[in-house]
């Protein structure tokens, strides 16, 4: 099956710790992103990626990091640093052309929660 | 600052009857403008999109939208809602002027169809 897998599902961590969310797609997408989605919110963008080896800060990107070494994936490590990181994840990718105008495909989401 | 508003936090419809999910918008130049769905605890799915041309654009699952200038507004609509359409919806918004393709999106509203 084409698409964007995310993992895990339910994400639990501790105070103080660093997690990373896995996220995959087979969609060969040049573009992926990373979201967050709190509720009564609209989606916020935390990171994107246009290109291998170089991505861009979106509107929350303090207390997260991000690589893109592999066109296919774009892991969020979310660090102790992020203060209230309790959250539903969610990865997209979609094609780059002129204007971007191509719709964005979304992962499944995972759930973190900070105990 | 750009903006995107569903200005409602939840609609209740009648299975059978016609159902209307609001969408307004505040951005510079001709934006393209994007419908997605969300179930619970999934990703978010396309449902259309307009770019240019006929006001009217139809979408995934009998959904279909329409783009008035004018008013800025870009509302999602139904002619027959079925139970299986109750989902939380969002209205996104890439303005053409903003060269980092971003995607502005509403805070979402619950659509809740009843038998």
């Amino acid at each position: 099956d084409g698409g964007i897998t995310q993992s895990p599902k339910y994400l639990f961590r501790k105070e103080g710790q660093n997690v990373t969310l896995s996220c995959e797609q087979n969609l060969n997408h040049d573009a992926m992103y990373w979201y967050r989605q709190d509720p009564g919110q609209g989606l916020r963008l935390i990171y994107y990626s246009q290109i291998v080896n170089d991505f861009q800060k979106g509107d929350i990107a303090e207390g997260y990091s991000v690589s893109r070494e592999k066109k296919e994936s774009f892991p969020l490590t979310v660090t102790s640093a992020q203060k209230n990181p309790t959250a539903f994840y969610l990865c997209a990718s979609s094609t780059l052309t002129s204007g971007n105008i191509n719709e964005q495909f979304f992962g499944p989401g995972t759930r973190l929660t900070v105990l | 600052a750009q903006s995107v508003a569903q200005p409602e936090d939840q609609v209740n419809v009648a299975e059978g009857n016609p159902l209307t999910v609001k969408c307004t918008y505040s951005v510079s130049g001709n934006p393209y403008l994007f419908w997605y769905v969300q179930y619970p605890n999934r990703g978010l799915q396309f449902l259309l999109k307009y770019i240019t041309g006929d006001n009217l654009v139809k979408g995934s699952y009998g959904f279909e939208a329409e783009f008035n200038k004018s008013q800025t507004s870009f509302h999602l609509k139904k002619p027959s809602a079925l139970v299986s359409d109750s989902a939380l919806y969002f209205c996104a918004v890439r303005p053409t002027m903003d060269s980092n393709y971003q995607l502005i999106w509403g805070a979402g509203t619950k659509l809740i169809i009843k038998p």
